[in-house]
């Protein structure tokens, strides 16, 4: 069946990089995107970015600057790099298969970052 | 960016109950195409999200009929006709017509 896993570190000082890494079975990254997602705690969810089947990709203009979205299809694993850290970058980060029409139909469960120095 | 506004932010509901929850757009989410990528999730406590409701008004896999999504334009619903105890969580309406991908700030739906 289809499962994606996010996998990273939990605890980042600020300025520093966050690398997360989404692992995904039961589909192809060449047939499906991919998206990000995060949820500050308590709060509610906001879109980060998108990578689709064919490898382009699309990112919230409020991140687009600090975030970098890429993929290893024969590892089926798809990255996150977020660059520049704050504690504003706190929460849960959520990877998603995400299709055109479908939207985002699975998820992970969830990776959570602190931002602290 | 689109703002979605959902109303309420809190609905307290018996079990069997019908709601609705409101999900209004600050843009019109009808593309050129004449298609409208208006979708519903619903997280449960302690969850990640799940998809209910894709294109206004398609069940995504697994769904219950109980659910049904209706609207156009900048006005849109999510019907759930009959609560049940699993479907408390916070509900959230998403629109893809605009980027950047925008969610609404939340529904919560508790039991009265």
């Amino acid at each position: 069946q289809v499962q994606l896993e996010e996998s990273g570190p939990g605890l980042m000082q600020p300025s520093e990089t966050l690398s997360l890494t989404c692992t995904v079975s039961g589909f192809s990254l060449t047939s499906n995107g991919v998206g990000w997602v995060r949820q500050p705690l308590g709060k509610g969810l906001v879109w980060m970015g998108t990578i689709w089947a064919g490898g382009s990709t699309n990112y919230n203009s409020a991140v687009q600057s600090r975030l970098s979205i890429s993929r290893d299809t024969s590892k089926s694993q798809v990255f996150l790099k977020m660059n520049s850290l704050q504690p504003e970058d706190t929460g849960t980060y959520y990877c998603a298969r995400h299709g055109w029409e479908q939207g985002m139909d699975a998820w992970g469960q969830g990776a959570s970052v602190t931002v602290s120095s | 960016d689109v703002v979605l506004t959902q109303t309420p932010s809190t609905l307290s509901a018996t079990i069997g109950q019908s709601v609705s929850i409101s999900c209004r757009s600050s843009q019109s989410l009808l593309d050129s195409a004449g298609n409208t990528y208006l979708y519903w999730y619903l997280q449960r406590p302690g969850q990640s999200p799940q998809l209910l409701i894709y294109l206004v008004s398609n069940l995504g896999s697994g769904v219950p009929n109980r659910f049904s999504g209706s609207g156009s334009g900048t006005d849109f619903t999510l019907k759930i006709s009959g609560v049940e105890a699993e479907d408390l969580g916070v509900y959230y309406c998403m629109q893809a017509t605009h980027a950047p991908w925008t969610f609404g700030g939340g529904t919560k739906l508790e039991l009265k």
